[in-house]
């Protein structure tokens, strides 16, 4: 398997503009996991997903930001509009409830600035 | 809610010796703790977990402890290497509260882990 796929790998757009980021999990995996990495507050949860269905998105910092996950293989996150303090760099991560293994599997993330 | 908090931020040692990183959590009920290893522009990467009923697991050089009483747990490597280096992550997670719940892990701020040779 490929492995958790993110796109882009790099974003930069200006204040104001909507941003979406893509996440494809890995085949089978039945949760869907978005965090956020910043210096100053490290990992974040901010959204999961189980089969689909979001089920706690209390780590959603404000309305502008919004996730999806239309099928089992590609979830998205938007922030819209967007702004500098939203720089930092989003991952997704996949899991699947297997006997007693609750590992993660992350991405490779993508870097988000706004300028 | 959960509060991890992780110890030392940064950590320098010399190849071949030991590194002992040190988490401690506040939620009780928490009964799973992974580490986590993140490589420069790369994902975490998991590399050893524990959950609340072992208090030591072992895998090669690495090997983590658990003390539930004092609410914290260690990530010991041993006989370390180059390629050790890296920023290293504990997280903590209490049991799903309802059945389709997943594992919301709470993350520590990270250790930045350098092994000079």
């Amino acid at each position: 398997d490929a492995g958790v796929i993110q796109s882009p790998r790099h974003e930069v757009t200006e204040m104001g503009q909507e941003v979406t980021l893509r996440c494809k999990p890995i085949s089978g995996h039945d949760y869907l996991f978005w965090y956020r990495q910043t210096m100053m507050r490290g990992l974040e949860l901010l959204i999961y997903f189980n089969n689909n269905v979001p089920i706690d998105d209390s780590g959603m910092p404000e309305d502008r930001f919004s996730a999806k996950m239309p099928n089992a293989s590609f979830s998205t996150l938007k922030i819209q509009p967007s702004e500098p303090r939203d720089s930092a760099v989003y991952f997704c991560a996949s899991s699947a409830r297997a006997g007693v293994s609750y590992e993660q599997y992350f991405g490779p993330g993508t870097r988000l600035t706004v300028t | 809610g959960e509060n991890v908090e992780q110890h030392p931020s940064t950590l320098s040692v010399q190849e071949g010796d030991s590194a002992v990183i040190k988490c401690t959590y506040s939620d009780s009920a928490s009964n799973y703790f992974p580490w986590y290893k993140q490589e420069l522009g790369k994902g975490p990467q998991l590399i050893i977990d524990i959950r609340s009923n072992v208090g030591e697991k072992k895998d090669q050089r690495i090997a983590v402890t658990l003390n539930k009483t004092a609410k914290h747990f260690s990530l010991h490597i041993t006989e370390t290497q180059p390629e050790d280096s890296a920023v290293y992550f504990c997280a903590a997670s209490r049991p799903p509260p309802f059945y389709n719940a997943g594992n919301m892990l709470t993350f520590g701020g990270g250790t930045r882990l350098m092994v000079k040779p």
